[in-house]
Order: C-alpha cells, then structure tokens, then sequence
C-alpha cells in the first residue's frame, strides 16, 4: 500500500541520547514534514525539505537537524534528546504545486526519561 | 502571521444528533483550509479541504464545511454524528505547499 512509512513505531530515550527517526514514502512527492504533535497544542511544523538536496526549519526546530539525501527518505535527528521532546512524531509528504494537501503517517511515540 | 482557532476543547453529543466544530484562522493571502480527523492511536486523515469555488465542500464520511471570508471561519458539520465518529478533529491553514498551520484540536465524544 502507497504511502508513508515511519518507524520506529515508539521508542524509549534515555536524556543526552542521540536518536534518529525514520521515515519513507512511496508517492513521489518532492516536499516532506516533520511535525509533533501534544497534548492541548496541536500539531507544530519542526522541519520541512520542498525538494531533495533542501530543507527548512518550521515554527519549532531547535534540537532537531533533518537531511534529504534523495525524494523518498526523511529522517529526523535529536542529537542530545530532552525530556521536552517527549511527544509523538509524525512525517508527512505533499506534491509540489500550489495548492496541495499533505499525507501523514502513523507517528512515532517518543518518551525522554 | 498565520493561525488557527478551535474554541471547543471537548465537544459531547449523542449518536444521531448533528455536529458542528468551529474553526477560525487568520492568513494574509487566500487560505487553502483543511479538516483533519485522527482516530486515538493513529495518523491523520484527511476529511475535506477548500482551495477555492463554492464555499460549501463535501468531504468524506458524511461531513462538509463552509468557507466564510467574512467571518475567517471553516466550520465542520454533519447532520447526524455516528458512534464511530468520535475522534480528535483538527482545522488546519495551508501555508505554502504543503506546510499547515494546525489548530490546536477538538475532542469530539459520541454517546449512544
């Protein structure tokens, strides 16, 4: 099924850790997201790559690096994780053009301890 | 700058009855507008979206939403809610590509 692949699914983070987040999509599309998502806040753009080889930071980047070495593939890095990063993740991708919807993955439960 | 509104937290009704959720944003160019639905434990799902045209769309599982520039609102209704739609329900603004801005999300709860 086409669409967009995150993994892991949850991951328990000890503070100071490095972790890196997965995510893939099959659709072709040129830009991708990364967004968190919590409680009583909605979900908030962290960083966003319009094409590959490009990215951009969103409301919400600092402590997070992204790349985009190629269409299908985006992760994202903590490089020194904080209990304020607690929350679920989710990628999500669009077609470029304007205007444009966004497709969203399953999320990744991520708990700073 | 860009924004959303949900005033409703938590909304209650009982299956059967009709349904609306508010929605407000503020956006200096034309929005593009989104409804979002995510189910507990899951992604988001699109419901329906404006870019432009009738102000009144049609999205999936029975629910629409009426675009008024007057009012900078995009409020989600459903004439008669099922059980299975109790969920979070998020109204989004269209950013540039597919960047959105999201509100913060209503509760939606169905009693039977």
């Amino acid at each position: 099924i086409a669409g967009i692949t995150q993994a892991p699914t949850s991951q328990i983070l000890a503070a100071g850790r490095r972790m890196t987040l997965r995510c893939t999509q099959d659709m072709r599309h040129n830009a991708m997201y990364w967004y968190r998502q919590d409680l009583g806040l909605g979900l908030r753009l962290i960083h966003y790559s319009n094409t590959a080889g490009t990215t951009g930071k969103g409301e919400v980047p600092d402590g997070y690096s992204v790349s985009r070495a190629n269409t299908d593939d985006f992760p994202l890095t903590l490089a020194s994780a904080v209990p304020s990063q607690t929350s679920v993740y989710f990628c999500a991708s669009s077609a470029t053009g304007q205007p444009t919807e966004a497709f969203f993955g399953q999320g990744t439960r991520l708990t700073v301890v | 700058a860009q924004s959303v509104t949900q005033p409703d937290i938590h909304i209650t009704v009982s299956e059967g009855a009709s349904l609306e959720l508010r929605c407000n944003y503020s956006y200096g160019a034309t929005p593009y507008l989104f409804w979002y639905v995510q189910s507990p434990g899951q992604g988001l799902q699109l419901l329906l979206k404006y870019f432009s045209g009738d102000t009144l769309v049609q999205g999936i599982k029975g629910f629409e939403a009426e675009f008024k520039r007057s009012q900078s609102s995009f409020n989600l209704r459903k004439p008669s809610v099922h059980w299975s739609d109790a969920a979070e329900y998020f109204c989004a603004v269209g950013a540039g590509l597919g960047r959105l801005y999201f509100g913060r999300g209503t509760q939606l709860t169905v009693w039977p």
